[in-house]
């Protein structure tokens, strides 16, 4: 079966520099999570998107900013980088309807900022 | 303020001996509550959802059940292979949206 595919799988970057990360959800998932996860933490929520719309904001830095597309894949844009900002990105997709409240999560894409 | 709470942190169980991981919630509305597995480096898999109170949901040597505050994951007879770590999220609905609130994980290790 088809799962969220997210590209690059691993990114490194220095301090002050720019980084997209990609997500492309499930055929017929039209809502897209984006999380961050530091070592030994719990995925924490960024943003997502329903219907190429904003539908939620989490604790996402003003430095960073993200869409969706008119296929439902979205783009996570990332500047001025930061060290902390290294860690593990995961998108998620959902099914859209209701009764469909499950997220798949893509493999994640690690970013290491130096 | 909603909040999803995991424990243990951590368990180390020899393989075969059974035992449950707790996750407890206070959310404004529940939509659902959501067990994950998660390994090293690795995105999170989906495990089970469960919607309302009395809820129970099997798979192979897994078991989730759900009261009105909190959520049990029952590991019968564990294997060194169900090691990793387990996330609970809680689906609440908040301004017309779905927001999902992760615990931190319990990390689990089965010795052979």
């Amino acid at each position: 079966a088809a799962g969220v595919i997210q590209s690059p799988r691993h990114l490194i970057k220095e301090k002050r520099e720019t980084a997209t990360l990609k997500c492309y959800p499930i055929p017929r998932h039209d809502t897209v999570y984006w999380y961050q996860q530091g070592p030994g933490q719990d995925p924490q929520f960024l943003i997502s998107f329903y219907e190429k719309m904003q539908s939620d904001k989490g604790s996402i830095p003003d430095r960073f900013s993200a869409q969706q597309f008119s296929d439902y894949h979205s783009e996570l844009n990332m500047s001025s980088l930061e060290l902390g900002d290294s860690a593990l990105y995961f998108c998620a997709s959902r099914e859209a309807g209701e009764g469909y409240n499950e997220q798949f999560f893509g493999p994640g894409t690690r970013l290491t900022v130096l | 303020e909603d909040q999803v709470t995991q424990s243990p942190e951590a368990l180390r169980l020899q393989e075969g001996e059974s035992s449950s991981l707790n996750c407890s919630y206070t959310v404004s509305g529940l939509r659902g509550l959501f067990w994950y597995r998660q390994d090293p480096g690795k995105g999170p898999e989906f495990l089970f959802t469960l919607y309302s109170a009395g809820e129970e949901k099997e798979k192979e040597r897994l078991k989730a059940t759900l009261t009105k505050k909190e959520s049990f994951l029952h590991i019968t007879a564990p294997k060194p292979e169900d090691s990793a770590t387990y996330l609970c999220a809680v689906q609440a609905i908040g301004s017309g949206t779905y927001k999902y609130i992760f615990g931190t994980g319990t990390r689990l290790k089965v010795l052979a």
